[in-house]
């Protein structure tokens, strides 16, 4: 099935740096979301968007809708340990099951 | 949201059998989703599980492979039938999504490996 294209595929970066990702598609969305994953976790969801130009945020993360609708970036600010994972941004049409992007790994060094 | 429980959390099976795996919902959900999540991969939606109907499935995804049940608002099954290695995978319950504003979410998945 579809995937959208997430970038980078994986960092690793220093504490208290700041992180940046994000999610392009060739369709468009009415619905933005963005997950973690913990290992033997399943996603657990950190932001949710539902309008273009959308910029919402969850403490140390904040997200936005592209104006576009085809995209989505998410920010972490001040990166801690426990901020390691997989991040995977969703999108969401008309219908209402999810595309997920394929996913961002992040590292994160004292 | 939701507090969703699967069953079972992980298990390893024999080539050619066949799992059900369980998804409990502490509350009364309209839609369920069925996922797949091979090692290292993204999530793929198998089908949705409809209560009353017949499970859509997705492109890729059939009844006689992966047959689902949706007895009643707050509990569904997948089962996984004739497995391979291939079917190794973590696969994951999710509920939500109806409607504006209303975000998936998900279970901690079951984890199968097949010898």
């Amino acid at each position: 099935g579809q995937q959208l294209n997430q970038s980078p595929q994986s960092m690793f970066i220093q504490e208290g740096e700041d992180v940046s990702m994000n999610c392009t598609s060739s369709s468009i969305f009415n619905t933005w979301l963005w997950y973690k994953q913990d290992p033997g976790e399943g996603p657990v969801l950190l932001i949710a968007l539902y309008k273009a130009g959308e910029l919402t945020s969850n403490g140390r993360l904040t997200a936005q809708f592209g104006i576009t609708r085809k995209d989505s970036f998410l920010n972490i600010s001040a990166s801690i340990p426990s901020d390691v994972g997989i991040y995977f941004c969703a999108g969401r049409g008309t219908a209402s099951k999810l595309t997920f992007g394929t996913g961002t790994r992040l590292q994160v060094t004292l | 949201s939701a507090v969703i429980s699967q069953k079972p959390s992980r298990d390893i099976c024999q080539r050619g059998t066949s799992l059900t795996i369980q998804c409990q919902v502490d509350s009364q959900v309209t839609m369920m989703f069925w996922y797949r999540q091979q090692p290292g991969q993204s999530l793929t939606l198998i089908a949705t599980a409809n209560q009353g109907s017949e499970a859509t499935y997705e492109s890729g995804f059939v009844i006689d492979k992966f047959p689902i049940s949706r007895p009643n608002l707050t509990f569904s099954t997948l089962t996984v039938s004739n497995m391979s290695p291939e079917d190794s995978s973590i696969y994951l319950c999710s509920v939500g999504g109806q409607g504006a504003g209303q975000p998936q979410h998900f279970g901690d998945g079951t984890r199968l490996s097949i010898l």
